[in-house]
């Protein structure tokens, strides 16, 4: 079971530069989400999709881009990467969403560094 | 709006010790309520959850149970382990607003041998 896949891991980009993080799963969930996690901050939602061509902002959207062609596939797409970027970020999806107690599943994470 | 306000750390306990992180909350409506676990270099991974007031949730020996008249949801846990290191969070997640968690700002457990 693949559950959420996040690539890649790890990654130093240089201030101004752009790349995607890339997010899959393969559990047939509607709700997927991108969060941000900082020391001290707990994790912040940065977008969301509610289907596929479906996506709204989170808390945190500026900087960021996102779409979703596939129920699978939700991609966090940086524009101009800027020091302030650097965090790690977290995939996570959901079949009904967690309003009810079913489970959110999180990636294990793609640690960015922007120098 | 929501919000989650959790135990500051770092936590040190010794092994086999008694384990508190405490955790309240504010939200609309009636929020369901999860404890995740992040182990060094890992995701998160769901520890434990309650729907409702007065459910328990256990799991690996942790438990918190939903108390809505002090809106809190403390982690106990009675003999830690070295293995349960980790970071923990405390979130919700309210009926208005289905897909997305709010946490906490995260609690450090360092268990010492």
């Amino acid at each position: 079971n693949a559950g959420v896949t996040q690539t890649p891991k790890f990654q130093v980009l240089k201030t101004g530069q752009s790349m995607t993080l890339q997010c899959a799963q393969d559990m047939n969930h509607e709700y997927m989400s991108w969060y941000r996690q900082d020391p001290g901050m707990g994790l912040r939602l940065i977008h969301y999709s509610v289907g596929a061509g479906i996506t709204d902002q989170g808390e945190v959207p500026n900087g960021y881009n996102v779409s979703r062609s596939t129920t699978e596939d939700f991609p966090l797409r940086l524009l101009s990467a800027a020091p302030s970027q650097t965090s790690v970020y977290f995939c996570a999806s959901t079949k009904d969403g967690a309003g009810a107690g079913n489970t959110i599943y999180f990636g294990e994470g793609s640690w960015l560094t922007v120098v | 709006g929501n919000s989650v306000t959790q135990m500051e750390g770092p936590v040190t306990l010794s092994e086999e010790a008694f384990l508190t992180i405490n955790c309240t909350y504010t939200a609309t409506g009636y929020p369901s309520l999860f404890w995740y676990v992040q182990y060094p270099g890992e995701g998160l991974q769901l520890l434990l959850k309650a729907t409702k007031a007065d459910d328990k949730g256990s799991n690996k020996g942790f438990e918190a149970t939903y108390r809505k008249e002090t809106t809190s949801f403390h982690l106990e846990k009675g003999s830690v382990q070295v293995s349960d290191s980790a970071v923990y969070f405390c979130a919700l997640c309210s009926g208005g607003s289905n897909y997305k968690l709010t946490f906490g700002k995260g609690t450090l457990l360092t268990v010492n041998p």
